[in-house]
């Protein structure tokens, strides 16, 4: 079993969409956790980090649930920028861990 | 600040030649990070330093992979010698918990 799992998609949602992206991950001791996002044939860039208690960034939303060791992360509104693939990551002791991405693409 | 910078960004060679990858990570960030990122396996972390002292390099495939932090602002990875399987997109990230990648080397051994 991978360490960190994603539903690799794709989803494909017309603009204006509300999209939810799921990853599990394996290790309890897990201590903290992002999701970044990665246009084709460029680098991940860091989108936001996930909190127990929910965080917001604009349209984003995302979500940490400990016991279940379960993040989430909710796009509304989707725009046609918002397509990319969209990776899970967990990380303990300065080390991290990469899930393979949830493909996104947009469409008008 | 330019970010992670990396060199080449693309590198064409043949089997059996070595290849040396370059990072300069963001000035004052503690960790670099080394991975590599291909369609089969997607982004593997293939070792990190912090503070210049290599911590895991339990990614690295094979003793033909080696990498090395001889200052705070400069990392290599070096394939020698190299194979075909070991073309793929080799990014370098510095940061802590958050990192920040660079753009990446893509390399392709004929």
């Amino acid at each position: 079993r991978k360490e960190v799992e994603q539903d690799p998609g794709p989803f494909n949602v017309p603009e204006g969409a509300t999209v939810a992206f799921n990853c599990t991950y394996s290790n309890s001791a897990s201590q903290s956790f992002f999701w970044y996002r990665q246009d084709c044939r460029k680098e991940p860039k860091l989108l936001m980090s996930v909190y127990s208690s929910g965080n917001e960034d604009g349209r984003f939303t995302a979500q940490l649930n400990r016991a279940s060791q379960y993040i989430s992360l909710l796009i509304r509104d989707s725009k046609l920028s918002d397509s990319a693939t969209y990776l899970c990551v967990v990380s303990r002791s300065g080390k991290s861990t990469f899930g393979d991405g949830t493909t996104l693409t947009v469409k008008p | 600040d330019a970010g992670v910078i990396q060199s080449p960004r693309h590198e064409v060679t043949e089997m059996g030649q070595e290849v040396t990858l370059r990072c300069k990570p963001i000035s004052g960030h503690d960790y670099l990070f080394w991975y590599r990122q291909t369609m089969m396996r997607g982004l593997e972390l293939l070792i990190y330093f912090n503070n210049n002292v290599p911590i895991d390099d339990s990614g690295m495939p094979e003793d033909r992979f080696s990498a090395k932090m001889p200052n705070a602002s400069f990392s290599t990875l070096k394939i020698q010698p190299s194979e075909p399987r070991d073309s793929a997109v080799y990014f370098c990230a510095s940061g802590g918990s958050e990192q920040f990648f660079g753009p990446g080397t893509r390399l392709t051994v004929l």
